[in-house]
This record gives C-alpha cells, structure tokens and sequence, in this order.
C-alpha cells in the first residue's frame, strides 16, 4: 500500500473549519483513501473514505485531488471533542489497515 | 458506542500471572481483530479472524494466545508477559476481512509489573 504523509500536528479554532492534509504521492488506482481518528485512550474510528470523488457523510467531507496524489479532510465546524489523532491511510481492498503517526489535531476554545 | 465492546477496560498483572482480554461485536460481523498500542507507536495488528478461522498472526510471541470460539466474541489469553508488553489492546471487527471498515473498541489498558 502508499506511503501517506501527514503534519504531525495542527491547532484549529473552535467552530471554524479544520483541514487536514494528507500526501500520498504513491497511490495506485486501485487503492483508497481512509481517515480514522482516535481520541485520547479510545479505540479508532472510522471518519470516511474515498477512491476518486469528493466524498462527504456526517462527520467530514473528503476532498481528493484530480491527480489522487493528495487530499484534504475537513471538519466543517470543529468542536472541542474532535481533539484527536487523524490517520490518513491508503490500501486497496483487502489489504491490511496500517496505521502511521497521523496528524496530532488541537482544537482551540 | 460503535458496537464493539471490551472487557476489562483497565488490568494490572504481574509477569507470572495468566489473564484474558474479551472483546464482543454486536453488529453482526464475520471479521474481528486483534491490534496493539504501545505508547508513541503506531497500532500493530496482531492477528486476524475470519469466520472464527484465524487467518493472520503477525510474529506475535506464544505468550499472547488468541481464541475466536464464534463470530461474535475474541479472546486474548495472557501468560508469563513481559513489563514491554504493556500497552493498549484494541479490537476491531468488520463486515468481512475483505470490507475495509473496521469498528473498533474502547480497548484493554494492560500494565504488566
């Protein structure tokens, strides 16, 4: 599966829309784009994923470039419990899930 | 809640004790997951059931046993561990092995002194 890079951290105001980028310069046709977070002593959860369209459900909407080399997660309207970490993961189907160190996000009163 | 329940949620022992780890799914599904968190690492999988078949073991020590007795429950048995082993053990479950989607539990906090 592609290699994905991710910021290891960001700050994001209360209430404003939180972006996080992701890299995944790698990627096959075949493989997809995942995002999980996981809050402090929680197990991951699934936030959405996508192979080529936009995608956008209750939690997040996923933006995935033409050329599928990046994309960028957005929280429309951060809260204070979306305070976690984002994984940004890219496997085909079937594949083991594996986890990076992800992008530690602060949301900021 | 995401239908993925584990038991105990905190669990101290010593290197000598033997103790089990339980996860159950209420969601129906037919793949469930064993991973482990240690601290400023990234998750590793550690074994893999379909069907109550286990289908991967990742170079886990014989110390961690696991047993899939149906679909909807996972154990991990614990004998003579290490201080090294403590860490988070998270379970996951899925549709199948082959639908990505994996719902996690709250995870076990396992301290071993």
């Amino acid at each position: 599966d592609a290699k994905t890079t991710q910021p290891p951290s960001m700050d994001c105001a209360e209430g404003r829309a939180a972006n996080l980028p992701c890299n995944h310069s790698t990627i096959s046709g075949n493989e997809y784009v995942y995002w999980y977070r996981q809050i402090h002593s929680q197990g991951p959860q699934y936030i959405i994923h996508g192979l080529k369209n936009n995608e956008t459900n209750e939690m997040a909407s996923l933006i995935i470039t033409e050329d599928r080399k990046s994309s960028t997660l957005i929280l429309p309207h951060a809260t204070l419990r979306d305070t976690a970490v984002y994984y940004c993961i890219v496997k085909a189907a079937g594949n083991k899930l594996t986890f990076g160190g992800g992008t530690r996000v602060l949301v900021k009163p | 809640e995401t239908g993925v329940t584990q038991t105990p949620r905190h669990l101290v022992m010593g290197m000598t004790n033997k103790k089990s780890l339980k996860c159950e799914q209420h969601l129906g599904h037919n793949a469930m997951y064993w991973y482990k968190q240690s601290a400023k690492k990234p998750l590793e999988l550690m074994f893999v059931y379909s069907l109550e078949e286990r289908v991967e073991n990742n170079s886990v020590p014989s110390r961690f046993s696991p047993e899939c007795p149906n679909s909807s429950h996972l154990f991990l048995h614990l004998h003579t561990l290490q201080p090294e082993d403590s860490a988070l053990y998270l379970c996951a479950s899925s549709q199948d092995i082959r639908t990505d989607t994996q719902y996690f539990g709250p995870g076990t906090r396992l301290t071993v002194l």
